[in-house]
């Protein structure tokens, strides 16, 4: 029972360079989410989606970009890494009900940009 | 938009010792949840409590969503049981769940 799975776990970047980072979920459900903490925070989210082929801005969008082209998959890119990006991200999913649910998380990727 | 509130900040504990975590929010929610992130980082979800009560084993968890508050108890803590706890609420229509998270309580659990 995987879960949430996310790819890479750790990354060092120099500044000005790109990556994506995989999400991966197995539980079928339609939303997912990407989060990054800072220290002494709690997350804040980036960016959404509440379904294969739709995105949608979080809190704190800025510098990054996200697509959802399989409803199992949500891929964060970054295209010039600065070191206000470094940060741990979370990638959560959860299913569809009009009462709230409960969201699960991944295990984290820690990215330094350098 | 919502805000959310945890008390207190930090935590020392000897093991054996009980323990309430609080949380307070600014609105109405349908969507709450505590979590423990453990010193390796891990969130692990503890409870989905937007009203009510739940016990899981030591934990258990009430939410009184009239008087915008939810508490986290532990018993009988064990060492295991630091780390960080967050609680998260929602309140967007739709259930796109867009959690927003508090800044924690930080728990040190003494042997």
């Amino acid at each position: 029972n995987a879960g949430v799975t996310q790819t890479p776990k750790f990354r060092v970047l120099k500044t000005g360079q790109s990556m994506t980072l995989l999400c991966a979920q197995d539980m079928n459900h339609e939303y997912m989410y990407w989060y990054r903490q800072d220290p002494g925070m709690g997350l804040r989210l980036i960016h959404y989606s509440v379904g294969e082929g739709t995105t949608a801005k979080g809190e704190v969008p800025d510098g990054y970009n996200v697509s959802r082209l399989k409803k199992q998959n949500f891929l964060l890119g970054l295209e010039s890494a600065a070191p206000s990006q470094t940060s741990v991200y979370f990638c959560a999913s959860s299913y569809v009900s009009q009462g709230g649910t409960e969201a699960f998380f991944g295990q984290g990727t820690r990215l330094t940009v350098v | 938009g919502i805000q959310v509130e945890q008390s207190p900040p930090d935590l020392i504990l000897q093991e054996g010792a009980n323990s309430t975590l609080r949380c307070n929010f600014s609105d109405s929610v349908n969507n709450l949840q505590w979590f423990h992130q453990n010193p390796w980082g891990q969130l692990i979800n503890l409870f989905y409590i937007p009203s009510g009560t739940k016990q899981n084993g030591r934990l258990s968890a009430t939410t009184v969503a009239t008087e915008r508050y939810s508490l986290l108890y532990i018993s009988s803590s064990q060492t295991t049981d630091s780390g960080v706890y967050f609680c998260a609420v929602s309140n967007y229509g739709g259930a796109t769940n867009k959690l927003i998270f508090g800044t924690g309580t930080l728990l040190a659990v003494q042997p």
